[in-house]
């Protein structure tokens, strides 16, 4: 069965630090997809990135890039210059190739805060 | 923007009250989900509609009923629900019903059964 692990419950920076957020997953499946999502306070679960598990290549977008290694089974969020709008609980999540939704797992989350 | 909307966006109910969740998507999408999140918890998943029909349960009480008119609409009927019940409520839809798919989600209902 998947798993996702998210061991950082709670993050506390001061702005313009750098950040990273741990995930480590589990899965038997060699096809799976693998995310990140933003949670603010106002609830609404942000999509930020879907990765395949045939494209290690790391992903820049902006001040957030992300660290896929198969070898480690690891997929980390960096903040980079950390803002005050950054602080939100920050999920990451696995699905394996099937239909539906319950393959669809997600981790604990980290909650980020971002001090002025 | 999310292009999933949730009304009501809060909700106070006593035990015996019947309530209902809307979720709306804009999406062009074909699946739809209803999530649980309580404080100290991961993320439940609590039913799967595809193309309108129901495709999973995920052993969630009779005391809550999901209905899904069409591929736009999914609801939540609440009744007799219990204290433990308060939570965030989340929908999300997907274009496919692949689990791959990415979960496009709304604002969520925060419930409250006293």
């Amino acid at each position: 069965a998947q798993k996702v692990t998210q061991a950082q419950t709670e993050i506390s920076v001061v702005e313009k630090e750098d950040v990273t957020l741990d995930c480590v997953y589990e899965t038997r499946d060699t096809t799976y997809y693998l995310f990140w999502y933003k949670q603010p306070p106002s609830g609404e679960l942000v999509f930020l990135i879907r990765r395949n598990s045939f494209d290690e290549q790391n992903e820049i977008s902006g001040r957030y890039s992300w660290n896929f290694q198969k070898s480690t089974s690891s997929f980390n969020f960096t903040i980079t210059a950390s803002q005050v709008v950054d602080s939100a609980v920050y999920f990451c999540a696995l699905s394996e190739a099937g239909n539906y939704g319950q393959n669809f797992v997600f981790g604990p989350g980290t909650r980020l805060s971002v001090l002025p | 923007e999310t292009g999933v909307t949730q009304t009501p966006r809060h909700l106070v109910m006593g035990m015996t009250n019947k309530k209902s969740l809307k979720c709306e998507q804009h999406l062009g999408h074909n699946a739809m989900y209803w999530y649980k999140q309580s404080a100290k918890k991961p993320l439940e998943l609590m039913f799967v509609y595809n193309f309108k029909e129901q495709t999973e349960n995920n052993s969630v009480p009779s005391r809550f009923s999901p209905e899904c008119p069409n591929s736009s609409h999914l609801f939540l009927h609440l009744h007799t629900l219990q204290p433990e019940d308060s939570a965030l409520y989340l929908c999300a839809s997907t274009e496919g019903a692949l689990s791959t798919d990415t979960q496009y989600f709304g604002p969520g209902t925060r419930l409250t059964v006293l």
